[in-house]
């Protein structure tokens, strides 16, 4: 298996851009969860899905901030608009229902909102 | 509110030596604990994961304990290499909290040859 896919892998954009990060889970897997990596803050949970439907977001930080999964091997991570505080790393990673909760990443976004 | 701590948060040591990280947690009602490897600018690498159940979970040269009552787990690494240099996160589910994974800030590890 290819394991997680993301992309960009690199992102930089204006102030006021839309962004969208992509994401692709392992087959099979029908848990989606999207995280967000900065110095300051660590890893932070934004939203997960199960079966493409959104669980908790109670990790996404404003409305300027969007997640969908429209089947269950892709989803999408919007931002718009960008602003330079939400430059960071995201990560998508995926899980199976019976794995104990056994967590696999994708590479991640670096992402630079100048 | 849960709470994840890694001690120490950097650590140096020459090769060959065996060392432990430790992570902390304040909320004991936990699913799991998870312990990952980051490489810089790369993703995130699952090492062990323990149940609540459990006491430890061995692979190689690494070995995970977990003491869910005292809300402490360890990662201990035997004969460490060069290559197991990197940062090693640890992260809990609690038992209410579904799916979300709580991380700690990382242990840096840098093995020296």
């Amino acid at each position: 298996d290819a394991g997680v896919i993301q992309s960009p892998r690199h992102e930089v954009t204006e102030m006021g851009q839309e962004v969208t990060l992509r994401c692709k889970p392992i087959s099979g897997h029908d848990y989606l969860f999207w995280y967000r990596q900065t110095m300051m803050r660590g890893l932070e949970l934004l939203i997960y899905f199960n079966n493409n439907v959104p669980i908790d977001d109670s990790g996404m930080p404003e409305d300027r901030f969007s997640a969908k999964m429209p089947n269950a091997s892709f989803s999408t991570l919007k931002i718009q608009p960008s602003e330079p505080r939400d430059s960071a790393v995201y990560f998508c990673a995926s899980r199976n229902r019976g794995a104990y909760n056994e967590q696999f990443f994708g590479p991640g976004t670096r992402l630079t909102v100048l | 509110k849960q709470e994840v701590t890694q001690i120490p948060a950097a650590l140096s040591v020459p090769e060959g030596e065996n060392l432990v990280l430790n992570c902390s947690f304040t909320d004991s009602a936990i699913y799991n604990l998870q312990w990952f490897r980051q490489d810089p600018g790369k993703g995130l690498t699952s090492l062990l994961l323990i149940q609540s159940s459990q006491r430890e979970q061995t692979s190689g040269r690494l070995n995970a304990s977990l003491d869910k009552s005292s809300g402490r787990s360890t990662l201990y690494i035997a004969a460490s290499q060069p290559g197991d240099s990197a940062t090693y996160l640890c992260a809990v589910v609690r038992e209410t909290s579904g799916s979300r994974l709580t991380f700690g800030e990382g242990t840096q590890l840098t093995v020296n040859p």
